[in-house]
């Protein structure tokens, strides 16, 4: 079954550094991949997502995140924080059509609490 | 505008009673979704619906049920099986599973 791992419950930055949020998934053939930011008492809004090609994909607010098959990863990055992207952040994989069985679902990690200190 | 709609965003019920949280998407998604978020357990599959007329269990569908009579609408109800309703609940759509979802604003429900 596919899994995801995200090590940090917590991070803590200053505005204006830079931000990596890890994230570890198993599964047998190429996954696809999202990070979703979901602000609290609200829903979560997809901020990129990777299905195949270039491993470096450009999201929305400035995000972008690598995919890197050897080592299991998909960690999330941003040059620069900003206050705003105070929020929680959630990676999730799903099976890729070509890699086999569907399980039908994504299966989302537990996620990672960004506080931004001014 | 398309999106997911919720409704209501808080929920009051007493326990014992049966509650229905309403989920209504306009993006013609096939597939659709209902998650439990309870603080620091991430997000917990409840059930999921492929096409109308036809739903899944996710991993905790216990205590709950769902319907799909309608491709916009998925419908969940928290049954008095329940032991622990009290949660933010999540709707979510797709064009198909696997792929990204779009998620509604949520749904908390407390109940006393």
């Amino acid at each position: 079954a596919q899994s995801v791992t995200q090590p940090d419950i917590h991070i803590t930055v200053s505005e204006g550094a830079s931000l990596e949020l890890r994230c570890n998934y198993s599964y047998g053939a190429t996954p696809y991949l999202f990070w979703y930011v979901q602000s609290p008492g609200q829903g979560l809004q997809l901020l990129l997502k990777y299905f195949s090609g270039d491993t470096l994909v450009q999201g929305i607010k400035g995000f972008e995140a690598e995919f890197k098959r050897s080592q299991s990863s998909f960690n999330l990055r941003k040059p620069s924080v900003h206050w705003s992207d105070a929020a929680e952040y959630f990676c999730a994989v799903g099976a890729s059509v070509a890699g086999g069985t569907s399980y039908g679902k994504l299966t989302f990690g537990q996620g990672t609490i960004l506080t931004v200190h001014p | 505008d398309g999106g997911i709609t919720q409704s209501p965003k808080y929920l009051f019920r007493k326990e014992g009673q049966n509650v229905t949280l309403s989920c209504e998407q306009n993006l013609n998604h096939d597939a659709m979704y209902w998650y439990r978020q309870d603080p620091g357990q991430g997000l917990r599959l409840i059930y999921y619906s492929q096409i109308v007329n036809d739903f899944q269990k996710g991993d905790i569908a216990e205590g709950y049920s769902v319907s799909r009579e309608k491709k916009e609408s998925f419908p969940l109800t928290v049954t008095s099986a329940q032991k622990n309703p009290t949660a933010f609940y999540l709707c979510a759509s797709s064009i198909d599973l696997d792929v990204e979802q779009y998620f509604g604003p949520g749904t908390r429900l407390t109940v006393t």
